[in-house]
């Protein structure tokens, strides 16, 4: 089946640094990949669509300036938490979408997920 | 509006115990897919079953069963025989197919632990 790798897997950075997550579709390609945010014990909430080749489309409330999305290809999607702080850690997955044989509709592919700890 | 409502936040059982955890949906498409997860301690999301809006089919594998019900727009998961490993956190997802992007709506999860 199709696989979705993130790296890092964990990170441990300070308060004030970058931190770029990337998110790779390693057998097919994604034109849609799809980042989530996920606090303790809560559901996954959608941060950005991102389509390759354009702009992210961020979801209300988050900051596309502190989150920065870039789709270059169709295998690779990357975030970049800008200016980390404590309470910017969390788990963060990505994934990957990918148009079901037949056409009608759509898989999605879940990465392994990021831990982001910001001291 | 909540698109994917889990209402058990945490269920204990005891091992052997049989548990069916809920999921009500809404949506206003014709074509959609309902999806279940599991979200071991690991973090990692372990897909259980993908199930489209035409097959309303009860799903058996192995000790798990679904239950779609289109007329009360629940997509229930049942573990049989539950057992120790079963305990983790299960999400229950909608996809509407001709959203673009085909963004998930995830519910809130339910906390399932099983106690030896």
């Amino acid at each position: 089946g199709a696989v979705v790798s993130q790296h890092p897997s964990r990170v441990i950075c300070k308060s004030g640094t970058s931190v770029k997550i990337e998110c790779r579709s390693l057998d097919f390609q994604a034109t849609t990949m799809f980042w989530y945010r996920q606090f303790p014990k809560k559901s996954l909430m959608l941060m950005a669509t991102s389509n390759e080749g354009s702009k992210a489309t961020y979801e209300q409330g988050v900051e596309k300036d502190k989150f920065l999305i870039n789709h270059a290809s169709l295998t690779l999607s990357t975030l970049t938490v800008t200016s980390a702080h404590p309470e910017d850690s969390s788990f963060y997955i990505c994934s990957a979408s990918s148009r079901l044989r037949g056409g009608v509709g759509y898989e999605q592919y879940f990465g392994p997920g990021t831990r982001l700890t910001v001291t | 509006a909540q698109k994917v409502t889990q209402a058990q936040t945490e269920i204990s059982v005891v091992e052997k115990e049989d548990v069916t955890l809920d999921c009500v949906y809404e949506t206003r498409d014709t074509t959609y897919y309902l999806f279940w997860y599991k979200q071991p301690p690991s973090g990692e999301l372990v897909f259980l079953i993908r199930r489209n809006s035409f097959d309303e089919q009860n799903e058996i594998s192995g000790r798990y069963s679904w239950n779609f019900q289109k007329s009360t727009s629940s997509f229930n998961f049942t573990i049989t025989a539950s057992q120790v490993v079963d305990s983790a956190v299960y999400f229950c997802a909608l996809s509407e197919a001709w959203n673009t992007g085909n963004q998930f709506y995830f519910g809130t999860g339910t906390s399932l632990t099983v106690i030896p």
